[in-house]
This record gives C-alpha cells, structure tokens and sequence, in this order.
C-alpha cells in the first residue's frame, strides 16, 4: 500500500463551523505533513510532524490545529475560518522527515470551501 | 529563505517534440532538488530527485534533469514528449540538514498535442 488517503475530497463549511480534515497512511511512514494550495499557486507548507511530534508550525493561525493520534494517521481540525481559506488541502509522508532528501507521498487532497 | 522560480507557466507541445522546462532556485546554502509531476486527476508524485553526485539526475518515464551549481538551475529535460506527458510539473528545493521543509515552484503546465 502506497497510499495517502484524504477525507473527506471535497468540504463546505461556514465561517462558524468546527470540521476536521483526516489524513492516513500505512507505508509505516514516520513523517506527515499538511500543505495548502490556492489555486494557481505551489503548495505551501503548513505543518509536519515527525515521530508524532510537530516539528514545523510555518505560523499558521491557530483557527488550524493539527493532530497526529498515531503514526499512521494526522488531523486538521479547522474553526472559525474565513473565506480566504477555501484552498485545496494536501497531505503528504516521508520515511522519517529527519532526513532532507527524503520522497513525499502525497494525498489527493480535500477541496475546502468557506462560505 | 529558500524560493523557486519556474519561468514557464504553460507549454505546448506536439508529440515527439523535445521538453525543457527552467527552474531556477535562491538559496545560500547546499540544497537538495525535486521535481514532482502531477498528472490530470492523480496526486502530486515525484518524478526525480537530485541531493548529491552527478550533477545530471535520471527519473521516471525517460525524464532527465541536470543540476547547474553556478547558475542555480534545476532543468527538467525530455527528448521526445508523449500525449501521456500531459501533466503540470513542480520543481522543488529543500536546505540540506534538518527537517523535510519543501518549497515548491508555481508550477508549469504541460500540454502535448497528439
């Protein structure tokens, strides 16, 4: 299995809501990342974590909060975002994300929109 | 920091035709460089990777791409394009040392005409 799923692939939510964005792998990856991707534009690194622990915070607003439960699996619970927002989501792996040459496996991605 | 520039934003090609998409890339330390492929409706996938060595670096589908230290490049080359080719290509730079932190180029679409 060398996939990284992404749920839900496509979310509208309100400026008032609380939603979560789930990511999981099985490739016994010790690394996950979140990314965001407007359109038109790179994807630009939010947050990874390495062995469970958040190794990177790229001063994202804390309306996003990640979570990794385990190693397979990395949240991003979103509240109270704004429009400017909407963006497509992407989650990625990598071997163990201490090393820099390490490959990124990457998700599909789930198309968020806020309303 | 570390930033990419890729010159070409789309690109229009017949088959058989030769490819050679510029990236350009600012940093003032050893860097490690990728390009990822994204093909219509597929996630972002690594075509090749360059981290040390020889410069000129092979990676899937008979893509090639050669590190030019002096001039900060990063080209992505092929000989002859398939209409499979179609896809938008990101190159991509990470600092050697530390922690996977990625910067992606814009992107460049790719287009083949059969």
């Amino acid at each position: 299995d060398t996939e990284v799923t992404q749920t839900p692939k496509h979310l509208v939510m309100g400026m008032t809501n609380k939603k979560s964005l789930k990511c999981e792998q099985h490739m016994g990856h010790r690394a996950m990342y979140w990314y965001k991707q407007k359109a038109k534009k790179p994807p630009e690194l939010m947050f990874v974590y390495s062995y469970e622990k958040l190794s990177i915070n790229e001063s994202v607003p804390s309306r996003f909060s990640p979570e990794c439960p385990n190693s397979s699996l990395l949240n991003l619970h979103l509240h109270a975002l704004q429009p400017e927002d909407s963006a497509l989501y992407l989650c990625a792996s990598s071997l163990s994300g201490g090393v820099s040459n390490e490959k990124l496996f990457f998700g599909s991605g789930t198309q968020l929109s806020v309303l | 920091a570390q930033s990419v520039s890729q010159h070409n934003h789309h690109v229009i090609l017949s088959e058989a035709a030769s490819l050679e998409l510029g990236c350009n890339y600012s940093y003032g330390g050893t860097v490690n460089l990728f390009w990822y492929v994204q093909y219509p409706g597929q996630h972002l996938q690594l075509l090749l990777k360059y981290f040390s060595g020889d410069p000129l670096v092979k990676g899937i589908k008979g893509f090639e791409a050669e590190f030019i230290k002096s001039k900060f490049s990063f080209n992505l080359r092929k000989p002859s394009v398939q209409w499979s080719d179609t896809a938008e290509y990101f190159c991509a730079v990470n600092a050697r040392g530390g922690y996977q932190k990625v910067t992606f180029g814009i992107g460049t679409k790719l287009q083949v005409i059969p």
